[in-house]
C-alpha cells in the first residue's frame, strides 16, 4: 500500500524554525519527485515547493521568498522541509505529496499541523 | 487570491449533474493541457480525481468528467451522490513565467 506520513508540525513562536519531514512507502520513492503543498484553517490549498526524483530540479512559489528549503533522502524514504523565519500567515496543515507527472499529485499524506503563534 | 478562479459554491440534487469550471489565462491553463482535479472531504487529504484535462485515475468512477475550452476547464460529476459532497480545487500548469503549479481557490459542492 502506498503510504505518505508527515510529522514534525507542532506550534512555533513567530521567527521560529521547523523541520517537516515525509515518510513513505509502498512505492520506489527514488523514482518519483514530490511536492509540499499546504492548506491554512478554512481556506485552500497552496503549492509550495517540488524536488525532482534526483533533487536535481527543486521549485518554490514565490510566496515563500527563500524561508523553506525541500529536500530529501532516497536512501531513507524521506521528505523534507525545513522552515525557517516562520510567521503567523504560515499557520497550515501541510502536506507532502507523490507527483505523478502532468503537474497532478496522486498520492497525499495525512498532513501535518503547523502553529505560529506567540 | 488564487491564479485560477473557481465558483465558491455549486449544488445539486442527488441523481442530477452539476458542473464546476476553472478559469485561467492563455499563459497557464489555456497553455496546456495539464488541468487537475482535487476532491477534499473535510478534515481529510485532497484527492486526485481527475489529471491532464480528462483523464481519471483507477477507481474514480466514471461519473467525474472534466475538459477544457480555451482558458477555463470545468469538471463534471453527473449522477450526483451524497458522498460527492466536497470541496473541489482545479490546477493547473502555471507556464513558464510562473512557478509550475497553480490551485483555483476551491468550490464547495453540496449535495441538497
Amino acid at each position: 500500500e502506498v503510504q505518505l506520513v508527515e510529522s514534525g508540525g507542532g506550534l512555533v513562536q513567530p521567527g521560529g524554525s521547523l523541520r517537516l519531514s515525509c515518510a513513505v512507502s509502498g512505492f520506489t520513492f527514488s523514482s518519483y519527485g514530490m511536492n509540499w503543498v499546504r492548506q491554512a484553517p478554512g481556506k485552500g490549498l497552496e503549492w509550495l515547493s517540488y524536488i525532482s526524483s534526483s533533487s536535481s530540479t527543486i521549485y518554490y512559489a514565490d510566496s515563500l521568498k527563500g524561508r523553506f528549503t525541500i529536500s530529501r533522502d532516497n536512501a531513507k524514504n524521506s521528505l523534507y522541509l525545513q522552515m525557517n523565519s516562520l510567521r503567523d500567515d504560515d499557520t497550515a496543515v501541510y502536506y507532502c505529496a507523490r507527483d505523478r507527472g502532468g503537474y497532478a499529485s496522486d498520492t497525499w499524506g495525512q498532513g501535518t499541523m503547523v502553529t505560529v503563534s506567540s | 487570491q488564487s491564479a485560477l478562479t473557481q465558483p465558491p459554491s455549486a449544488s445539486g440534487s442527488p441523481g442530477q449533474s452539476v458542473a464546476i469550471s476553472c478559469t485561467g489565462t492563455s499563459s497557464d491553463l489555456g497553455g496546456y493541457n495539464y488541468v487537475s482535479w482535487y476532491q477534499q472531504h473535510p478534515g481529510k487529504a485532497p484527492k486526485l480525481i481527475i489529471y491532464e484535462v480528462s483523464k481519471r485515475p483507477s477507481g474514480v468512477p466514471d461519473r467525474f468528467s472534466g475538459s477544457k475550452s480555451g482558458n477555463t476547464a470545468s469538471l463534471t460529476v453527473s449522477g450526483l451522490q451524497a458522498e460527492d459532497e466536497a470541496d473541489y480545487y482545479c490546477s493547473s500548469y502555471g507556464g513558464t513565467n510562473k512557478f509550475p503549479w497553480v490551485f483555483g481557490g476551491g468550490t464547495k459542492l453540496t449535495v441538497l
